[in-house]
């Protein structure tokens, strides 16, 4: 069965400072692999995805993920960080059969000024 | 660009009533996918549609059911709703069921008192 775990309820970052939040996955078969933002009472808004080729993917707002084969990992990335980047993370792996998505925990994500 | 749209935002209910969401995807995407997040957690998956055709079936109780229809919108129907059921729930689209990420609507948050 396809699952990704997110190891950290929680990050604090400060301002300016590099962040990263965490993800590994198990997944039998190539992973299509996703970072999700959540805002407060929204929906969640598409940042990445890994699919094949670079094992660094940019997306959108700045961060990056990096895919890591040998640790099982595809942690999210950002070299400043932003106060309004505070949201709630979610990373998920996608069924290569039926298409949904699987999703982690959740990483709620604080950057402090 | 256009993205999903959900009806309505808000519902609130009382035990044993029924409800239905509505859910308008991406203009020409085929599939869409319903997902119920209750608080604190990870959206958990209910339900998917390719085609109008029923393509998954995830932790969705008897008493919910859900269609998509020649335009391609998608109602989710709940009867004999629970104080359990209270949560937010998504509506996702994506071109087909293979490596595009799904778009989520903003979600309707139903209580059910």
């Amino acid at each position: 069965a396809q699952s990704v775990a997110q190891p950290e309820d929680q990050v604090n970052v400060a301002e300016g400072n590099p962040l990263t939040v965490k993800c590994t996955y198990s997944v039998s078969g190539n992973p299509y692999l996703f970072w999700y933002v959540q805002y407060p009472n929204r929906g969640l808004q598409f940042l990445l995805k890994y699919i094949t080729g670079d094992n660094l993917v940019k997306g959108s707002y700045g961060f990056e993920a990096e895919f890591n084969k040998s640790q099982t990992s595809f942690h999210l990335k950002k070299p400043s960080a932003l106060v309004s980047d505070s949201a709630l993370y979610f990373c998920a792996v996608r069924d290569d059969n039926t298409g949904k998505l699987i999703f982690g925990q959740g990483t709620t994500l604080q950057v402090k000024p | 660009a256009a993205g999903v749209i959900q009806s309505p935002r808000h519902l609130i209910k009382e035990k044993r009533e029924t409800a239905t969401l509505k859910c308008y995807p991406i203009p020409r995407h085929d599939t869409v996918y319903w997902y119920q997040q209750g608080p604190g957690q990870d959206p958990q998956f209910l339900i998917s549609f390719y085609e109008k055709m029923q393509s998954d079936k995830g932790s969705i109780p008897d008493r919910f059911s859900a269609q998509q229809f020649s335009d391609y919108h998608s109602e989710l129907n709940m009867s004999s709703l629970e104080l359990g059921d209270s949560a937010l729930y998504f509506c996702a689209s994506s071109s087909g069921t293979g490596v595009s990420p799904l778009h989520f609507g903003n979600g309707t948050r139903l209580t059910v008192t």
